[in-house]
């Protein structure tokens, strides 16, 4: 199994330039998160799908922000224009229910944006 | 919107020594996972408890789940250097077709040998 791909892994890029982040997450798996983390406001959930379908995105911060889930092995995130304050390790997760009804979130290894 | 507090927020001990760290919420968790984060990789899950006194061994780790499903700690006993890393809590609720998690801001270990 190869776990959730997430790339690129790292990203520089100029204040107003339009950011792409792409994940794959684990085959077989039905439900998608996106996440971002700083060290001021830890590890937020962005956005869910689940089927594909989004199903919340109240922690998208602005319009900025975009994501699709164009079918059940890609997703993307966008972001545009981008900002310095957009700086942060953007990871993807997946996951699935198990028999016992409970699931575990497997996370990608994030793709570290600095926008400047 | 349900936050968890985690305590401390750094800690860096000796080898061989104990320690706890604590997730404290005022909101009701269907369960509790405790993740453990390495420098460039995302969090990794260690344990899920689900059940109010509920306690889990993993090893030198134990967790535990409060009675009222609102707090949880992890105790480490005798920490070794590779226990060294970003210990995250996060209570899940079930939302829309799957389970969120609202995350701690975690406690940064180092156990220097």
């Amino acid at each position: 199994d190869a776990g959730v791909i997430q790339s690129p892994r790292h990203e520089v890029t100029e204040m107003g330039q339009e950011v792409t982040l792409r994940c794959k997450p684990i085959s077989g798996h039905n439900s998608l998160f996106w996440y971002r983390q700083t060290m001021m406001r830890g590890l937020e959930l962005l956005i869910y799908f689940n089927n594909n379908v989004p199903i919340d995105d109240s922690g998208m911060p602005e319009d900025r922000f975009s994501a699709k889930m164009p079918n059940a092995s890609f997703s993307t995130l966008k972001i545009q224009p981008s900002e310095p304050r957009d700086s942060a390790v953007y990871f993807c997760a997946s996951s699935r229910i198990n028999l016992a009804g409970w699931e575990t979130q497997y996370f990608g290894p994030g793709t570290r944006l600095l926008v400047l | 919107t349900q936050l968890l507090e985690q305590s401390p927020q750094f800690l860096s001990i000796q080898e061989g020594e104990n320690l706890t760290v604590y997730c404290n919420s005022s909101s009701v968790f269907s369960s509790l996972q405790w993740y453990r984060q390495e420098p460039g990789e995302g969090p990794v899950l260690l344990v899920t408890v689900v059940t109010g006194g509920e306690v889990k061994k993993l090893k030198r780790l134990t967790f535990q789940f409060g009675d009222a499903r609102k707090d949880s700690s992890l105790h480490i006993t005798a920490a070794q250097p590779g226990d060294t890393g970003l210990y995250l809590c996060a209570g899940a609720a079930w939302g829309a077709g799957s389970y969120q998690l609202t995350f701690g801001k975690g406690t940064k270990l180092s156990v220097i040998p």
